[in-house]
C-alpha cells in the first residue's frame, strides 16, 4: 500500500524548457513535502520543500506547488538544464506524530534533459 | 547542513559473509536513519535511532540489525548476506527543528 506515489517512471524534455514532476499521496496525515535529487550510485539531494499550511514554495529555478484537496504535489523546473538531468523522488512526513522525522518516499521518476 | 559519511562505498561479497556497513557524522546529530533503495524504486525507511541505545526497526521488514553506542555512530550489520540482500543503503541524519534529513553518498552491496 503505496503511501507516496510518481506515477511517471521517465519525463524527457528540452533544454530550456519546463520540467513537471508530479506526485500524489494518499495520506491526509501528512503534513510536509519534500523533494530530493539522487544521481546513480549517489545519495539523495535535498531540493525543496513545502509545508500543508502552503500551497506554493519557490527556490530560484525550482517551485514546488501542493494542492492539498487533490492530495498532488508538483515540482517545476525552470528553465531546465542538463545537470538536472536525475531522479527525482517525492517525499512526505507526518510532523503531528511527534516529529519522527520519518520520510515516506515515491518511486522516484528519472527526468532527462536534453540539449 | 550535515557531514555524513558511508564506508565502503562498493562492496562485492560471497552469500555467507557477515557485513558492516558504516555510517558516521561529525555534528552530534540525534537522529540517524537507514533506507535501502532498489533501482526504480522508493527508498524504504529499515531502521532509525533518536539518540545513543535507541534503535527502532523501520517500514520495510529487513534482516540487517544496528547499533547505536555513540551518537556519531550508526552501523548496520548482515550477519549472513544473501544475494536478495544486494541493493543500495542510505544512511541520512535529520536535524533538530528540520523536517528534512541529509543522506550519506550510500553504500552499493552486491551479494553473490
Amino acid at each position: 500500500d503505496q503511501q507516496v506515489k510518481q506515477n511517471s517512471p521517465s519525463l524527457s524534455v528540452q533544454e530550456g524548457r519546463i520540467s513537471i514532476l508530479n506526485c500524489d499521496y494518499t495520506n491526509s496525515m501528512f503534513d510536509y513535502f519534500l523533494w530530493y535529487k539522487k544521481y546513480p550510485a549517489e545519495g539523495p539531494t535535498f531540493l525543496i520543500s513545502i509545508s500543508s499550511i502552503k500551497d506554493k514554495n519557490e527556490d530560484g529555478r525550482f517551485t514546488v506547488f501542493l494542492n492539498k484537496s487533490a492530495k498532488h504535489l508538483s515540482l517545476h523546473i525552470v528553465p531546465s538544464q542538463p545537470g538536472d538531468s536525475a531522479v527525482y523522488f517525492c517525499a512526505a512526513s507526518d510532523h503531528g506524530s511527534g516529529n519522527t522525522g520519518k520520510l515516506i518516499f515515491g518511486q522516484g521518476t528519472t527526468l532527462q534533459v536534453k540539449p | 547542513e550535515a557531514d555524513i559519511y558511508q564506508t565502503p562505498r562498493y562492496l562485492v561479497i560471497g552469500t555467507g559473509k557477515k557485513i558492516t556497513l558504516e555510517c558516521s557524522q561529525t555534528m552530534g546529530h540525534d537522529k540517524m536513519y537507514w533506507y535501502q533503495q532498489d533501482p526504480g524504486m522508493e527508498l524504504h525507511l529499515i531502521h532509525y535511532s533518536y539518540g545513543v541505545n535507541s534503535t527502532e526497526k523501520g517500514d520495510l521488514s529487513s534482516e540487517s540489525t544496528v547499533s547505536r553506542i555513540r551518537t556519531e555512530h550508526f552501523p548496520l550489520t548482515l550477519e549472513s548476506a544473501r544475494p536478495s540482500h544486494t541493493s543500495q543503503y542510505l544512511c541520512a541524519v535529520g536535524l533538530a527543528g528540520v523536517g528534512e534529513l541529509f543522506f550519506g553518498e550510500g553504500s552499493r552491496l552486491t551479494v553473490l
